[in-house]
Order: structure tokens, then C-alpha cells, then sequence
């Protein structure tokens, strides 16, 4: 069975500081892997995806994420965060033939100014 | 071009009632999924349809059923509601169910059992 670990429920920055926010997933084979966003009484919005090929992807608003086979991981990140990214983040993992989407419970951010 | 929309964006029903909940995909997408989400939590699959046909099913009771039209939207139905109803129901689409394509979200339903 596949699953997702987000191990901090919550995290504060100022702004203009850099973030990362951390994912782990459990999955036998290669992993399609899933970055959205939601903010206060919205849907997702899809950040990124990792299919194949180069580890570090790009995706939108500035946000990136790095595939770490070796770690389980595919973590977050963002040089310089804006008070417009406070907001839930999820991660979540598609494996193989598997249809469904396994998200992790999530991770707050708040941004200070 | 639209996004996924869902209809009702709230509902309040009382327990044992039953509620229909509505999904538009994004135009050329022909598979619908639906989730759900209780506060603090990561969403929950429910099911995926494809070209009118049940692709796949979570963990959930047979109270929750769903079905999907030859537009390729999609209802939801929860029959006998429970409190532990509670929560935002999501709908996604995608082009296919290929597992290289990916969900895009609506807004979600906002459903509250009193």
C-alpha cells in the first residue's frame, strides 16, 4: 500500500525567507509524486509533479521539489517565501496502475511579515 | 477555459437524510474522481470514473455511490447521513486515468450534518 508522511503539521517563516517542507512516501516501485496547495476554503491547486527523468522539478510560484529516491523523499522548497504562500500544502503519491491519489495530512504554513 | 466546478459550494442536511452532490469536469477531460476531506486532514479517495464506468473505489460504505454522465460529469450520492459525513467533498478531473496525468481540483462542497 502506498502512503504519505508530512512530518511537520505546522511551520512559521518570515518573509523572504527560504522554505522547505517535507515529504516521505512508501511505495514499492517508482512513484508519480504530487505538490498542491489550498488555501482557506479553496481546492487544490497542483504545484508540481515528478513522473520521470531529472530529480529536481520546477513548477509554479516559484516552488521546486527534489526526488530522493535513495531518502523516500520529495521535499519542498522556495528561496524566498511571500505572505501570498500561507496556505496548506499536500503532498501525495500515484503509484504504478494505482488511480488514486494517497495525500499526506498536511502541512500549515504562516508567513510572518 | 472553466476549471472543475461543483454545486452546491455549502449544504447543511440532518442526520439520515440523503444528498446529491454535482461535479463539471474540465472541458476534454473524461475522468472524474471524488474526494473527501474532514478538517486537518489530507482528502480521501472515494472513486474515479471513466467514460461512465467505475475505475475504482476507496474504503467507504455503500451509503456513497456515484455515477457519471455521457458529458462526463459526475454526481455523488450519500445515503443514511452520518455527522462523520462532515467535511469538503472534491471533485478532479483529468484527461484519462493514466497515472502520468494529472487531478486538477474544484472548489469542493462544503457539506455539514446537524
Amino acid at each position: 500500500a502506498q502512503s504519505v508522511t508530512q512530518p511537520d503539521i505546522h511551520i512559521t517563516v518570515s518573509e523572504g525567507a527560504s522554505l522547505e517542507l517535507r515529504c516521505n512516501y512508501s511505495y514499492g516501485a517508482t512513484p508519480y509524486l504530487f505538490w498542491y496547495v489550498q488555501s482557506p476554503g479553496q481546492g487544490l491547486q497542483l504545484l508540481l509533479k515528478y513522473f520521470s527523468g531529472d530529480t529536481l522539478v520546477q513548477g509554479i510560484k516559484g516552488f521546486e521539489a527534489e526526488f530522493k529516491r535513495s531518502q523516500s523523499s520529495f521535499n519542498l522548497r522556495k528561496p524566498s517565501v511571500h505572505w501570498s504562500d500561507a496556505a496548506e500544502y499536500f503532498c501525495a503519491v500515484r503509484g504504478g496502475s494505482n488511480y488514486k491519489l494517497t495525500f499526506g495530512k498536511g502541512t500549515l504554513l504562516t508567513v510572518n511579515p | 477555459d472553466a476549471g472543475v466546478t461543483q454545486s452546491p459550494t455549502h449544504l447543511i442536511k440532518t442526520r439520515g437524510q440523503h444528498v446529491t452532490l454535482r461535479c463539471s469536469p474540465i472541458s476534454g477531460h473524461k475522468s472524474v474522481s471524488w474526494y473527501q476531506q474532514v478538517l486537518g486532514q489530507g482528502p480521501q479517495f472515494i472513486f474515479q470514473y471513466y467514460e461512465k464506468e467505475e475505475r475504482g473505489r476507496g474504503n467507504f460504505p455503500d451509503r456513497f455511490s456515484a455515477r457519471q454522465f455521457p458529458n462526463y460529469s459526475s454526481e455523488l450520492n450519500v445515503n443514511a447521513l452520518l455527522l462523520g459525513d462532515s467535511a469538503l467533498y472534491l471533485c478532479a478531473s483529468s484527461v484519462g486515468t493514466g497515472t502520468n496525468q494529472p487531478q486538477h481540483f474544484g472548489d469542493g462542497t462544503r457539506l455539514s450534518i446537524l
